[in-house]
Order: C-alpha cells, then sequence, then structure tokens
C-alpha cells in the first residue's frame, strides 16, 4: 500500500523566516496531494493542494512543490508567524480514490 | 455557516462497552469519513460513505460500524469497545466521490479504560 512519510518531525523557524515542510510519498500513481494544518486539539485544516499535472502553486504565504520524479512534495510557509506554530501533514490520494496521511511534521516558531 | 461537528469531544468508558461517536455535517456534502489518529501513524480510514445507504470499510475497520440513513450524519459505532481503540477520532466529509477536499471536524477523544 502506499505510504507518506516526512523528512523531519520537527522544526523550529525564527518568526520572520520561511519555513519548508517536507514530504515523501511511495505511490507514483498518485495523482492529487493536500497540505493539512493541524492545531492542538483541533481537527486538521486544508491549506493548500496540488494535482499531479502540476510542479507548483501558491496561496497565500504558502507555495506547494510536487516533484513526481522523486516522489517529494514540499511546503513553503513566507514570513513564518507565531500562529503558524502547528503540525502539519501532507495527504496523497492513491488506489481506490482514497487519501493516505503522513505522520506529520511539528512546526514551531520562535518570537 | 456549515460546518462539521463530532460530539462527544471527549469520552472515557469501560472495555467491552457499546461506544456511538457522532457527526453531523451541514455542507450537504455526499460523502463522509471516519478516521482515526494515533501518535506514529497518519489518520488511518475506519470507514466512508458516499452517499445515503452507502457504507464502505477502510484501512482500519475491524470492531468498529457505520451507518448512513440521512446526508447529514454518519455515526460511528464501537461494538464493543477495546483499549486498542483508545484513540482520537475525526470525521470528514467532502463534495464528490473521493476526489475532492476532506474538511475535518474537531475529532473526538476516546480512551477505553
Amino acid at each position: 500500500g502506499e505510504s507518506v512519510g516526512l523528512h523531519l518531525p520537527t522544526l523550529s523557524v525564527q518568526e520572520g523566516d520561511n519555513s519548508i515542510i517536507n514530504c515523501a510519498y511511495s505511490n507514483s500513481a498518485s495523482d492529487y496531494f493536500i497540505w493539512y494544518k493541524q492545531e492542538s486539539g483541533k481537527g486538521p485544516q486544508f491549506i493548500i493542494d496540488i494535482r499531479s499535472n502540476m510542479d507548483k502553486r501558491q496561496g497565500q504565504r504558502v507555495t506547494v512543490l510536487l516533484n513526481k520524479t522523486v516522489k517529494h512534495l514540499s511546503l513553503q510557509i513566507a514570513a513564518t508567524q507565531p500562529g503558524d506554530s502547528a503540525v502539519y501533514f501532507c495527504a496523497e490520494r492513491g488506489t481506490g480514490n482514497q487519501f493516505y496521511f503522513g505522520t506529520g511534521t511539528s512546526l514551531t516558531v520562535i518570537p | 455557516d456549515a460546518e462539521i461537528t463530532q460530539s462527544p469531544r471527549h469520552k472515557i468508558t469501560e472495555t467491552g462497552r457499546q461506544v456511538t461517536l457522532a457527526c453531523h455535517q451541514t455542507w450537504n456534502h455526499n460523502n463522509m469519513f471516519w478516521y482515526r489518529q494515533d501518535l506514529g501513524h497518519g489518520l488511518r480510514l475506519i470507514h466512508y460513505s458516499y452517499g445515503v445507504q452507502d457504507t464502505n470499510k477502510g484501512e482500519v475497520s475491524d470492531g468498529y460500524s457505520v451507518s448512513r440513513s440521512n446526508t447529514e450524519d454518519l455515526p460511528l459505532t464501537l461494538e464493543s469497545a477495546a483499549s486498542s481503540q483508545t484513540s482520537v477520532y475525526f470525521c470528514a466529509s467532502s463534495l464528490t466521490g473521493g476526489s475532492d477536499t476532506q474538511y475535518f471536524g474537531p475529532g473526538t477523544r476516546l480512551t477505553v479504560l
């Protein structure tokens, strides 16, 4: 089955710096990817998505990059703010149109 | 505003008891999902439904059941709670069949003693 993992379990950044969170996926047939943000005690919140026919997609302060050659996904957060502190995880749509979720990276923003 | 709610938010029960977790969405989404979230694991799919009277098993369905009698609700039942089912449970919904973004509820923390 699919496996979705993250390179680093924790990430600390200074307020104002840019953050990069990485995700590796194993199913080359996955065609749709989502990044979620999860704050403590809350449900996952949609941040941004990207389809496999794209390499890059930008939102407000966030950019997702997709490298299908190495099956790698990244989330870039510009000018990181304290409110960005949370766990971030990626999800891929794979076999049977089901989503498979990574374990998450905990981002801590240092004021 | 449309939303997805879960109840209770916290539940403590004993081994062997039947437990039902509620999920209610007002987005009129066709699709609803139940996941569990445990340390060291990503969200794992328990059951899902693509419409009224439709239910399907997910990756970790053993010991759980769901029913879909209307569009808004997908209750999750633990037939005989086990300590291994201590977890945080999330309900999610999406508009179309397995393809669109899933939006999550706030979660239910279940402890089985």
